[in-house]
């Protein structure tokens, strides 16, 4: 089967505009997570997806935001971009069968190469 | 709330000796715990898991992990390392609700030839 693969792998922009980023889980894979890694702040979690609803989500502002696709491809969103949103935003999707979120996972998350952001 | 630690930013280990990356946790209720590996540009690839069952878990690339409950440790190991195992390491544990982890800082591994 083929990974989780994101584009674009690098992207560069300037404060105050928006960007795109896209994901694609394994094959049959139907949640989908965002992760964002920087230096200072380490892996924190934005938020996850399943059948086109997003289930959790981080401690992030609003100008972060998601969606999911009928084919479970994600898009995650970032307006009004700031220096601060600079980072490696990774993907990773699991399995989740049965759907279940009452509990923790015991899913094993698997990344794609993630979306270097560089903000201007 | 779950919180992951990882003691030690940077572990430098000479080629052919073993190695340990150590990792402890806070969780409340039963710990599902995890490591992943991420080379440079790279995202994180899995190495292993502990959900349930034996202490001592065996992952991909020789790694294990042995699961100690009463010092809430997770420690990765391997008997031998090599030059190529030098990259980050992190260690997660699930969540209470959902498809997501709280990640600790990680540890950068120096395999030195």
């Amino acid at each position: 089967k083929a990974g989780v693969t994101q584009t674009p792998r690098y992207l560069i922009k300037t404060r105050g505009q928006q960007v795109t980023l896209s994901c694609s889980p394994i094959s049959g894979h139907r949640s989908v997570s965002w992760y964002q890694q920087t230096p200072g702040q380490g892996l924190q979690f934005l938020f996850e997806y399943f059948s086109e609803t997003q289930r959790n989500k981080g401690n992030f502002p609003g100008r972060f935001s998601g969606r999911q696709f009928s084919n479970s491809r994600s898009e995650m969103n970032v307006s009004t971009l700031e220096l601060g949103d600079s980072a490696l935003y990774l993907c990773a999707s699991s399995p989740n069968p049965r759907g279940e979120q009452s509990r923790p996972s015991t899913d094993t998350q698997y990344f794609g190469p993630g979306t270097r952001l560089t903000v201007l | 709330a779950q919180s992951v630690a990882q003691p030690e930013d940077q572990v430098n280990v000479a080629e052919g000796n073993p190695l340990t990356v150590k990792c402890t946790y806070s969780v409340s209720g039963n710990p599902y715990l995890f490591w992943y590996v991420q080379y440079p540009n790279r995202g994180l690839q899995f190495l292993l898991k502990y959900i349930t069952g034996d202490n001592l878990v065996k992952g991909s690339y020789g790694f294990e992990a042995e699961f100690n409950k009463s010092q809430t440790s997770f420690h990765l190991k391997k008997p031998s390392a090599l030059v190529s195992d030098s990259a980050l390491y992190f260690c997660a544990v699930s969540r209470p609700y959902g498809q997501n982890f709280v990640f600790g800082p990680g540890t950068r591994l120096s395999v030195l030839p």
